[in-house]
């Protein structure tokens, strides 16, 4: 157990629509990150927050968007969904923003089904 | 960009034997981490080993060890006597020192055949 928590496991949804990923970090984390795994495309590179901060972005679609509460949780909201979104979504925490050994700690992952 | 390459698609050992998983890397960057996660059916994505660039000895972890040679930017991962529990995909990724997230290598498929 990383200690990281991912809600909901699993979710299916329709092509148009809007879902919500929720992670908790590990107690005492203050950095976030959000990665796509999709078959074809590895673990890519999301979007990072440290402290309720945006802190770095990747390649997240304009229709992808995240936040982190005060309370440090974080919240991946994707809309207007489209097959190509189907994939196992990660969410990881570390101590540090960007400094130290600090290696990442993975949640189990959402696993996304667009249909 | 930082880039990782694992040029091992899918890899297969005999329990109880040794493999080699090989990884390398592009940076321009002197300071850095590199890591080796596995991600075994279930999922989950685990650390399996974590080498900081500035440190000359290669990182162990009881059978797991790696070969880190900086120059030739190149971060192999051995696995040695192989059990059954270590199928599974193992991805090599690096970490600037002065950066946030994690670059990760397409992945390589362990099979452990008994």
């Amino acid at each position: 157990d990383s200690g990281v928590t991912q809600t909901p496991k699993h979710l299916i949804t329709a092509t148009g629509q809007r879902v919500t990923l929720r992670c908790s970090p590990r107690s005492g984390d203050l950095s976030v990150y959000w990665y796509q795994q999709s078959l074809d495309q590895g673990l890519q590179f999301l979007i990072q927050y440290y402290n309720g901060e945006e802190r770095a972005k990747g390649n997240i679609l304009e229709r992808f968007s995240a936040q982190q509460f005060p309370d440090l949780h974080s919240e991946l909201n994707l809309s207007s969904l489209e097959l190509g979104d189907s994939a196992l979504y990660f969410c990881a925490s570390s101590v540090q923003g960007g400094t130290g050994t600090g290696e990442l700690f993975f949640g189990e992952g959402s696993r996304l089904t667009v249909l | 960009a930082q880039t990782v390459t694992q040029s091992q698609p899918e890899m297969s050992v005999q329990e109880a034997e040794t493999v080699t998983l090989s990884c390398t890397y592009d940076t321009s960057e002197s300071d850095y981490y590199l890591f080796w996660y596995k991600q075994p059916p279930s999922r989950q994505m685990i650390l399996v080993i974590r080498q900081e660039a500035y440190k000359q000895q290669n990182a162990t972890e009881n059978r797991f060890s790696v070969n880190f040679q900086k120059a030739a930017k190149s971060f192999s991962l051995k696995i040695s006597d192989s059990q059954l529990g270590d199928a599974a995909m193992y991805f090599c990724a690096y970490r600037s020192a002065h950066g946030n997230k994690l670059v990760f290598g397409a992945g390589t498929i362990l099979r452990v055949k008994s």
